[in-house]
C-alpha cells in the first residue's frame, strides 16, 4: 500500500524558514517524479514544485521560485521542501504527492501558517 | 501560464442525476489532463488522469472526456459518496495548473 507522511509544518514568523519532510513506503521511491501541492486555507489547489526520480530536475510555480528548494533522498524514501523567506500568503496545507498517472497518490497534508 | 476554468463552480444535485462537470484551458494541453475529487479536511483523490482514463480503483460512474481545450467529467448517477469538491488540472507543460473547483452540493 503506498504511503505518503508528511512531518515539519507548523507556526512560523515572516521570514522564516521551515523544512518539510514526507516519509514514503509502499512502492520503489527511487522510479517516481515526486511533488508538493499546496491548499491555503478554503481555497484551491496550487501546484508548488516536482522533482525527477534522480533528482536532476526540478520545477517549481514562479512564487516558490528562489525560496523553496525540493530535493529527495532515495537511500531513505523521504522528499523535502526547504522553505525559506515565508511569506503570510504561503499558509496552506502542504501535500506531499507521487506524480504517477497525473499525482495518483497523496498524503494527509502538514500545516504551515506564516504569522507574527 | 495555462489558465484552467470549471465551470460551474457549484452544483446541486440529487441522488441519481447525471453530473456534467467542464473545465477550459486557455491553450491546447492535448490530452495532459487530469481529475480530482477531494472531500472537506481530506487530500484530493486522483479519478481519471490522461483525460479519460479511469484511475484504479474508482467506479465506472466516473467518466472524462475532450481533448485540447475542452474537457468534461461526468457522473452517470450521482450517489452519496459522491458530494465533494472537484478539480481539474493540467500536468503538461510546467508549471501545472489546477481549475478553482466545482463544489457538488445536495439539491
Amino acid at each position: 500500500e503506498v504511503q505518503l507522511v508528511e512531518s515539519g509544518g507548523g507556526l512560523v514568523q515572516p521570514g522564516g524558514s521551515l523544512r518539510l519532510s514526507c516519509a514514503a513506503s509502499g512502492f520503489t521511491f527511487s522510479s517516481y517524479w515526486m511533488t508538493w501541492v499546496r491548499q491555503a486555507p478554503g481555497k484551491g489547489l496550487e501546484w508548488v514544485a516536482n522533482i525527477k526520480q534522480d533528482g536532476s530536475e526540478k520545477y517549481y510555480v514562479d512564487s516558490a521560485k528562489g525560496r523553496f528548494t525540493i530535493s529527495k533522498d532515495n537511500a531513505k524514501n523521504s522528499l523535502f521542501l526547504q522553505m525559506n523567506n515565508l511569506r503570510p500568503e504561503d499558509t496552506a496545507v502542504y501535500y506531499c504527492a507521487r506524480a504517477g498517472a497525473a499525482i495518483d497518490y497523496w498524503g494527509q497534508g502538514t500545516l504551515v501558517t506564516v504569522s507574527s | 501560464d495555462i489558465q484552467m476554468t470549471q465551470s460551474p463552480s457549484t452544483l446541486s444535485a440529487s441522488v441519481g442525476d447525471r453530473v456534467t462537470i467542464t473545465c477550459r484551458a486557455s491553450q491546447s494541453i492535448s490530452g495532459w489532463l487530469a481529475w480530482y475529487q477531494q472531500k472537506p479536511g481530506k487530500a484530493p483523490k486522483l479519478l481519471i488522469y490522461k483525460a479519460s482514463s479511469l484511475q484504479s480503483g474508482v467506479p465506472s460512474r466516473f467518466s472524462g472526456s475532450g481533448s485540447g481545450t475542452e474537457f468534461t467529467l461526468t457522473i452517470s448517477s450521482l450517489q452519496p459518496d459522491d458530494f465533494a469538491t472537484y478539480y481539474c488540472q493540467q500536468y503538461n507543460p510546467y508549471p501545472w495548473t489546477f481549475g478553482q473547483g466545482t463544489k457538488v452540493e445536495i439539491k
